[in-house]
């Protein structure tokens, strides 16, 4: 079985643009999570969908959106980049939203604004 | 909210020796908890979880984690560590219901040969 693929895996963009990433769960995982991870922040959750719906939230700005498609693949945007958004950006999935199931991370893609 | 602990920036410890990885949580109600492991450029890796049952669970790469509720600590345990195990490590809680996951800002650690 395939695991969690997050594409592309390294980005580099200006501030002011607009970056969009991108995450394949397992097949069969309704769920997918995504976490920004920084070495001052460490691992900090961004949001969490569920079939195409919302359902866990993080303390980001409205700048940094996603959202889940009917296939569960999922998408998170980040507008006016700034600076401090130059982290690995981590997209996890699960099969379900029941707690104790474990999420299976990706790679990640490295984002790094200039 | 649920909140984790861990307060070990680094651990150092010998291959051969038994190694601990500290964590504390903070989470109302019963906790699921988990371990991860993190390689350079990698995402993380499940080592291992707790969500009822015994205190002691047994994980991948023959890693175990305690789990004590009086003390609301989840320790990461090996007998005999490896130069393999160099890596960093993350515990994270999660509470029963929809809530998010939430990670400990992690533990690296550093076997040497």
């Amino acid at each position: 079985k395939a695991g969690v693929t997050q594409t592309p895996r390294y980005l580099i963009k200006t501030r002011g643009q607009q970056v969009t990433l991108s995450c394949s769960p397992i097949s069969g995982h309704r769920s997918v999570s995504w976490y920004q991870q920084t070495p001052g922040q460490g691992l900090q959750f961004l949001f969490e969908y569920f079939s195409e719906t919302q359902r866990n939230k993080g303390n980001f700005p409205g700048r940094f959106s996603g959202r889940q498609f009917s296939n569960s693949r999922s998408e998170m945007n980040v507008s006016t980049l700034e600076l401090g958004d130059s982290a690995l950006y981590l997209c996890a999935s699960s099969s379900d939203l029941i707690a104790k199931n474990i999420q299976y991370f990706g790679a990640g893609t490295r984002l790094s604004v200039l | 909210a649920q909140s984790v602990a861990q307060p070990e920036d680094q651990v150092n410890v010998a291959e051969g020796n038994p190694l601990t990885v500290k964590c504390t949580y903070s989470v109302s109600g019963n906790p699921y908890l988990f371990w991860y492991v993190q390689y350079p450029n990698r995402g993380l890796q499940f080592l291992l979880k707790y969500i009822t049952g015994d205190n002691l669970v047994k994980g991948s790469y023959g890693f175990e984690a305690e789990f004590n509720k009086s003390q609301t600590s989840f320790h990461l345990k090996k007998p005999s560590a490896l130069v393999s195990d160099s890596a960093l490590y993350f515990c994270a809680v999660r509470g029963r219901g929809f809530q998010k996951l939430v990670f400990g800002t992690g533990t690296r650690l550093l076997v040497s040969p």
